[in-house]
């Protein structure tokens, strides 16, 4: 069976830092892979889907970029943290061509 | 796409009631579905999927119904439980669109 990882589960940093959240995914191959945000009390904000390795779409302009160094892992980079970048960060994957989402745990990050 | 809203719908029942969670759509074109749970500091969880060549489809206790004439799409609980307390929230796709546009979620309260 398929399952997702997100870590780390929170983060707490100082606005200005830097940042790198990462997801995995085992028992598939060539997932497609998203990152979203999502404020307290909000839906989800779409930040960046990959459908393979290298090739990065991103959504929203923004200080926050996306990686797939491999064809199971999106990694979630910021080199600058602002204090907007506060909320909930999720990571999914769905089968090529599908459209079914399965959500990780998401991270909780707090920009102070 | 981003669901937008400071405050979500809230439906609250008493445990043992069914419950019937509404969700409008916008795109004519969407042919795929799906439901969402989401619990308080976790990961949304697929619950149920329907293809708009349905207008029905059960699983254990839950039962979505699909009403393409209105845009129209509800997710039936039955006998709804305390643990059944969640954000839920509607996603539609189409032709195998790599993103799905989420609503902004219904806030179910089961009272014991």
């Amino acid at each position: 069976s398929q399952t997702i990882h997100q870590w780390p589960a929170t983060l707490v940093q100082p606005v200005g830092s830097p940042l790198s959240l990462e997801c995995t995914v085992e028992g598939t191959s060539n997932p497609n892979l998203y990152w979203y945000r999502q404020a307290a009390g909000r839906g989800l904000q779409l930040l960046f889907y990959s459908v393979g390795i290298g090739q990065i779409s991103s959504e929203v302009p923004q200080n926050l970029s996306a990686s797939r160094p491999q064809d199971r892992q999106f990694i979630l980079s910021s080199k600058k943290l602002l204090l907007s970048d506060s909320g909930f960060y999720l990571c999914a994957w769905s089968v090529t061509g599908a459209d079914t989402q399965y959500f990780g745990p998401g991270t909780r990050l707090t920009v102070l | 796409g981003e669901s937008v809203g400071l405050h979500l719908p809230t439906l609250s029942v008493q445990e043992g009631d069914n419950s019937i969670i509404n969700c409008a759509y916008s795109n004519s074109a969407s042919d795929y579905f799906i439901w969402y749970k989401q619990e308080s500091g976790k990961g949304p969880q697929f619950i149920i999927d329907i293809r708009s060549n349905m207008d029905k489809r059960q699983g254990q206790r839950v039962t979505v119904l699909l009403n393409k004439t209105v845009k129209h799409l509800s997710l039936q609980i039955a006998a709804t439980q305390p643990g059944d307390s969640a954000v839920y929230f509607c996603a539609e796709g189409s032709g195998g669109s790599y993103i799905p546009t989420f609503g902004r979620g219904t806030s179910l309260i089961v009272h014991p």
